[in-house]
This record gives structure tokens, sequence and C-alpha cells, in this order.
């Protein structure tokens, strides 16, 4: 079983629907990050964080310490938020970087 | 403009021919990594470095080595390519906080090597 898991693996949504990226990790982390990558190939990040909840624009992270648990969401979607959204976690006290296989979403016209 | 810069961005070999991918970063960060990204396995970590001459094994290390003579520069090198080490590779910078990773990491936008 994977240290970091994400679900669902693909979404395809439509244009303006509420987006929910579930990760699910299985070590203890001191950090969350939220990546994203288009279609050329490049990686942005998008979210660090250790409690609570982070939001940029029509962006939104949360992480339940506790449960193990972070969703990204994303309100009103558009087709450039077509991409694979990635969770990766840094364990413990390490300075590593664990990643989930990552969600790619396709949102249509 | 803020970014770390790797190259080749494509390169196709052979097999034992010895090969470097360059990474460089402007932003002054201490902290510096390579990945390998494969279908179905998502990122691997392969080596990274916290400082200047300071560099540690990630998840999967073999065949590979890199260097850390400069604050700005983190060279992987393979000595030997095998068809396994096909993969896209990417550097990464961040800063170093007090309690350590917890900066957003800045990517380098990826070389794609074919090893035949």
């Amino acid at each position: 079983k994977n240290e970091v898991e994400q679900s669902p693996q693909n979404l395809t949504a439509q244009e303006g629907e509420f987006i929910t990226i579930n990760c699910s990790y299985s070590v203890g982390i001191s950090a969350l990050h939220w990546l994203q990558q288009h279609p050329g190939g490049g990686i942005v990040s998008l979210f660090m964080l250790s409690s609570g909840k982070k939001k940029h624009g029509r962006l939104i992270a949360t992480i339940n310490i506790q449960e193990k648990h972070s969703s990204l969401h994303i309100t009103a979607s558009h087709p450039r938020d077509s991409a694979v959204y990635i969770c990766a976690v840094r364990g413990g006290a390490t300075n590593k970087l664990i990643f989930g296989t990552g969600t790619l979403l396709a949102v249509q016209p | 403009e803020a970014q770390v810069t790797q190259n080749p961005r494509y390169l196709i070999t052979v097999t034992g021919k010895k090969l470097t991918v360059t990474c460089s970063q402007n932003m002054n960060h201490e902290y510096m990594s390579w990945y390998r990204q494969d279908p179905g396995l998502g990122l691997r970590q392969i080596y990274y470095s916290m400082n200047v001459e300071v560099t540690d094994k990630g998840d999967v290390p073999e065949g590979y080595k890199v260097s850390r003579k400069e604050k700005r520069n983190f060279p992987l090198i393979l000595e030997s390519p095998s068809p396994n080490q096909t993969s896209l590779y990417f550097c990464a910078s961040s800063l170093l906080a007090l309690e350590g990773l917890n900066q957003p990491q800045h990517f380098g936008d990826g070389t794609r090597l074919s090893i035949l």
C-alpha cells in the first residue's frame, strides 16, 4: 500500500462544477503539499500546509492531521483547471517528500 | 525572473554513455532535489541536497550521482545509463525554514530522457 493515496485517479467535470480531490496518508507528517502539473509537464506548487485551511482564488486546501487526510477543492471549475493534481507529504522530521500518483482532472466546456 | 533551469529538455542516448543533466536556480535556495516521474508510479525522489557539499539519497538513488559544489547548481549524473532510467526528470529547489522543508518547492520544466 502506498504511503500517500489520492482519489479519484481520474475525474471529469463540467465547467462550473465544484471539484474535490482527496489525499490520505499513512505516515506522520510535518507538511503537505498540493502541486499542479499541466499537460506540457511543468509542475507548480499550489499550497503547502500543516494545519487548517488555505485559500487562493478558486482553490481551497484543507488538512485534518488527526484523520491523516487532506482535500483540494476547486470552485467554479474552468477548462484551464484541467491538469494532474499531486499530493505530497513531508514525513516527520525528514526532508524528503513522498508523492501520491496524482489525480487527472479534465474540465469540459 | 525567479526560476529553476534544467538542461537539456530532451535527450535520446544509448546505454552506457555517460550523461549529465544540469540544474540551476537563481533564488539562493538551500534545498535542491531531483525527482523522476514514471507512469503509474508518480514522482519519486532520487537525491536531495540541504546545502553546498551536503547531499543525501532519496528513495531511488541507484544508478545516479549528484554534486553540490555551488549553491545554485545541482547536476544529476548518470555514469552508465540503462534503459530503465528512461523517464521524465524534474529538479526542484526551495528555501529551508528553521524547522526544515516547510517551504513551497519550485520546479524546473523537466528533462525527458530516453536510453536506448
